[in-house]
């Protein structure tokens, strides 16, 4: 059983340089999240997904976008890197229906621009 | 606006002896409450939850959490420390039962001999 598998692990970008990260969750949850965290600040929210087909915007959204692929798919674009985006990102998944059930986490991707 | 407060941001704790870490949320009502662990290099784990009910909550690998309303506190706890306890613990909350999960500046967790 994965549960939520984010891919790449590491990731050496230039300035102005695109990539997408990638997030997939076998676990058939509804809502999906994407986080960074940075030394001192936890964890905040990017964007997250209550259903397929929805994506609202989280605490810090500037410079990302995101796309609900299907229910298992969430995948998480930096368009223009800066170095402000050097981060561990971190993709969840939650039941979401009903009451707020506990949210799983990938194990990370570790991000730096430079 | 949420907040979840953890206020120290490193305690080392002599291995065999208690552990509590603090926890303060600001909240009108009472939010979905959750502690989790992060092992260096690792993604995070879920220790515990409450959702309501009976406010001392028992989860993972012997921690326990105490919800008190008055102090809009929510306390994580271990009687005897391990080594292998050596981590980052997150404090977040998911308020009125929506999915966004809040989370604390986390407590590094430092265990000595």
């Amino acid at each position: 059983n994965a549960g939520v598998t984010q891919t790449p692990k590491f990731q050496v970008l230039k300035t102005g340089q695109s990539m997408t990260l990638q997030c997939a969750q076998d676990m058939n949850h509804n809502s999906m999240y994407w986080y960074r965290q940075d030394p001192g600040m936890g964890l905040r929210l990017i964007y997250y997904s209550a259903s397929e087909g929805t994506t609202d915007k989280g605490e810090v959204p500037n410079g990302y976008n995101v796309s609900r692929l299907n229910k298992r798919e969430f995948s998480l674009r930096l368009e223009s890197a800066a170095p402000s985006q050097t981060s561990v990102y971190f993709c969840a998944s939650s039941g979401g229906q009903g009451p707020y059930t506990e949210a799983f986490f990938g194990q990370g991707t570790r991000l730096t621009v430079v | 606006a949420q907040s979840v407060t953890q206020p120290d941001i490193h305690i080392t704790v002599s291995e065999g002896a208690s552990l509590e870490l603090r926890c303060n949320y600001s909240y009108g009502a009472t939010p979905y409450l959750f502690w989790y662990v992060q092992s260096p290099g690792q993604g995070l784990q879920l220790l515990l939850k409450y959702f309501s009910g009976d406010t001392l909550v028992q989860g993972i690998k012997g921690f326990e959490a105490e919800f008190k309303r008055s102090q809009s506190s929510f306390n994580l706890r271990k009687p005897s420390v391990h080594w292998s306890d050596a981590a980052e613990y997150f404090c977040a909350v998911a308020p009125g039962g929506f999915q966004k999960l809040v989370f604390g500046t986390g407590t590094r967790l430092l265990v000595s001999p």
